[in-house]
Formats: structure tokens, sequence, C-alpha cells
């Protein structure tokens, strides 16, 4: 099935402790995407990738960084995770970036940072 | 499943009813927009887009107006299903933002049995 799997679904920690937020796709996409989702707002994107480390800021990248080593993964890390980063995160792909129909998005991560 | 409703307006409608859920875009040179369908505990998935060139594409039960004069967008829903119970929003791309989407707040739809 073709898809973007996104782990943990859920996640609760510290602030301060690193963590990453994996993000895998199997449709051979060569753009992904990083989005929070807050209460009452639209997606937001954080950052964006057009192929394998070719990687850019979106919207509201402060405090995240990302990778693209490999086509298929777009993993998203918090260095130094703060309470304002508390939200419900989307990984997305497409085939290349403007192809929206064909643009999939994850479950989503929910992420509480205390 | 996943909260993102709060603050955001809230339609309530009959099963078998029509539904119409509008939004107002903000960028009057936007020339493609999209409107998602999110359920609860699910990422958002596409469900029909126009380009500014139309006023109107139908879709299987899903129908998209564009008045570009007051740049509103509307989805109308066909006999409303309980399996339609979702939040709603736009999306629009800017012709000066490049090839990237900006995202409505949403409209959570809630259907009555």
């Amino acid at each position: 099935e073709a898809q973007v799997t996104q782990n943990p679904r859920y996640l609760i920690t510290v602030t301060g402790k690193k963590l990453t937020v994996t993000c895998s796709q199997n449709m051979n996409h060569e753009y992904m995407s990083w989005y929070r989702q807050d209460p009452g707002l639209g997606l937001r994107q954080i950052y964006y990738s057009m192929n394998v480390e070719v990687t850019d800021k979106g919207d509201v990248p402060e405090g995240y960084k990302v990778s693209r080593k490999e086509k298929r993964n777009f993993p998203l890390i918090l260095e130094s995770p703060s309470p304002n980063q508390t939200s419900l995160y989307f990984c997305a792909s497409s085939l290349v970036r403007g192809l929206w129909d064909g643009y999939t998005f994850g479950s989503g991560t929910r992420l509480t940072v205390v | 499943g996943e909260s993102v409703g709060l603050h955001l307006p809230t339609l309530s409608v009959q099963e078998g009813d029509n539904s119409i859920i509008n939004c107002a875009y903000s960028n009057s040179a936007s020339d493609y927009f999209i409107w998602y369908k999110q359920e609860s505990g699910k990422g958002p998935q596409f469900i029909i887009d126009i380009r500014s060139n139309m006023d109107k594409r139908q879709g299987q039960r899903v129908t998209v107006l564009l008045n570009k004069t007051v740049k509103h967008l509307s989805l109308q829903i066909a006999a409303t299903q309980p399996g339609d119970s979702a939040v709603y929003f736009c999306a629009e791309i800017p012709i000066e933002y490049g090839n990237k989407l900006v995202f409505g707040a949403g409209t959570i739809l809630r259907v009555k049995s």
C-alpha cells in the first residue's frame, strides 16, 4: 500500500531532551515536507525537501532540523524541545513539488513537551 | 483522536442534507485551490481542486465553487453521510510564493444521524 509512515504516533518528552520523529514513504516521491498543526490554525510548514540532500526552511523552522540522506526518509529532529513545540506534526510527500493532487500525508505524531 | 478543532467554526447537518463549507482566502493572486478532509486521527486527504480560470468544478458528490471577486471558495457536499464528518480546510497557492500551499484553519462538519 502506498503510504507515508510516521513514528511514533504519540510522544511525551521533557524539555531539552533531543528527539527524532521519523517519516518514510514508499512511493519514490522526490518532494517531502513537515508541518505542524495547532488548535485553530492551519498547517504550517516547518521544512521541506525537493530531493536527496536538498532541504529548505518553511514558515516555522526555528527549533527544528531535518535531513534527507535517502529518498524515502525525512526525519524531523528537535535538538532541544521546548513546551511551545507541543503540537500535532504531519509529514507529507509528493512525486514532485506542485503535484498537489498526489500529495500524501502521514497519520500524524502528537508531541507533548513538558 | 487528534484534536485540532479548538476554536474552529462548526457546521452541523442532518444526514442526507446538503452541506456547504466556506473559505475566505487571502491572496487575490492565488491561482490554484484545494479542499482537504481531515478525519479524526488521520492526516489530511485531497478532495478536489480548482484553478482560478474556473468558477466551478464537480467531483463525486462534491462541488467546489470559486468567486474570485470576493475571494471566496466553497465546498458543497451532496447527500451528506456520517462518514463525511471531519475537519475540512482549503488551501491556496499564491503566485508570489512559488509552488507553496497556504492552508486555512478549517471548519468542523458534524453529521447527525
